[in-house]
C-alpha cells in the first residue's frame, strides 16, 4: 500500500525551465514532508523538506508548496540544469520518524 | 566528513543462496536503517536500529532477512535463502539520532538468477 503517490513519473525540461513534481497524500497524521534527490550509483540525499504548519519554503532554486487541505505538495525545480537530471523522491512521515516514500520523478535536463 | 560506507556494491547470486551486506554508519550517528530500493521504486524501509537496539522490523520478512547492529556501530543485513524477488539495491542511512536528518550510502545492488 503506497502512502504517498508521486507524478510524473519521468520529465523532461529545457535548460532554464521549470520542473514540476507533484505527490499526494492520505494520511493526516503525516507531519514532515522531505524531498530527495538521487544520481544513479548514488543514495538518495535530502534536498528540502516542509512542515505542515507553512505553506512554502524556498531554498536556492528549489521550492515546496503545501496545500493541507487537499493534502497535496509539490517541488518546484526553477531555471532548471543539466546538473539537476536526478530522480526525485518525495516522502512523509509521522512522530515516528519512518519514512513513507513516493515512487520517484527522473527528470532530465536537456541543455 | 566521512559518508555513510556500504560492502560490497554489488552482488550476484543464485536464488535459494545466502548473502549479507555490511554498513558503516557516519561516526557518533545513534539510528541506523535499512531500506529496499526496488528498481522504479522509492526506498522502503525493513529496519531500524536506534544504537543496538531494534526500533522498528516491521516490514522485515523475519523468514528470510536478518539484521544486527553490534555495539551499536557497523550493522549487517542477511537474505536466507534468496529469493528472485530479492533483487533491488539495498541502502543503508544513518542519522544522529530518530527525527534527524538521514544521511545515505551509495547501496549494494543485488541481483538474484
Amino acid at each position: 500500500q503506497q502512502q504517498v503517490k508521486q507524478s510524473p513519473q519521468s520529465l523532461i525540461v529545457q535548460k532554464g525551465g521549470i520542473s514540476i513534481i507533484n505527490c499526494a497524500y492520505e494520511n493526516t497524521a503525516f507531519d514532515y514532508f522531505p524531498w530527495y534527490q538521487q544520481f544513479p550509483g548514488k543514495g538518495p540525499a535530502l534536498l528540502i523538506a516542509i512542515r505542515p504548519d507553512v505553506s512554502e519554503k524556498k531554498e536556492g532554486r528549489f521550492t515546496i508548496s503545501f496545500n493541507k487541505s487537499a493534502k497535496q505538495f509539490s517541488l518546484h525545480i526553477m531555471d532548471s540544469q543539466p546538473g539537476d537530471s536526478a530522480t526525485y523522491f518525495c516522502a512523509a512521515s509521522m512522530a515516528d520518524y519512518k519514512l513513507s516514500f513516493g515512487a520517484g520523478t527522473t527528470v532530465t535536463v536537456r541543455a | 566528513e566521512a559518508g555513510v560506507a556500504q560492502s560490497p556494491r554489488y552482488k550476484i547470486i543464485e536464488k535459494r543462496q545466502s548473502v549479507a551486506f555490511w554498513c558503516n554508519p557516519i561516526s557518533g550517528h545513534a539510528t541506523l536503517y535499512w531500506y529496499q530500493q526496488i528498481l522504479g521504486q522509492g526506498p522502503k524501509l525493513l529496519i531500524q536500529f536506534q544504537n543496538n537496539g531494534v526500533v522498528d522490523d516491521s516490514q522485515l520478512p523475519k523468514d528470510r532477512f536478518s539484521a544486527e547492529r553490534l555495539k551499536g556501530v557497523d550493522s549487517t543485513l542477511k537474505i536466507q535463502p534468496a529469493k528472485l524477488e530479492d533483487s533491488a539495491v539495498y541502502l543503508c542511512a544513518s542519522s544522529l539520532d530518530r527525527g534527524h536528518k538521514q544521511f545515505f550510502g551509495p547501496g549494494t545492488r543485488l541481483t538474484v538468477l
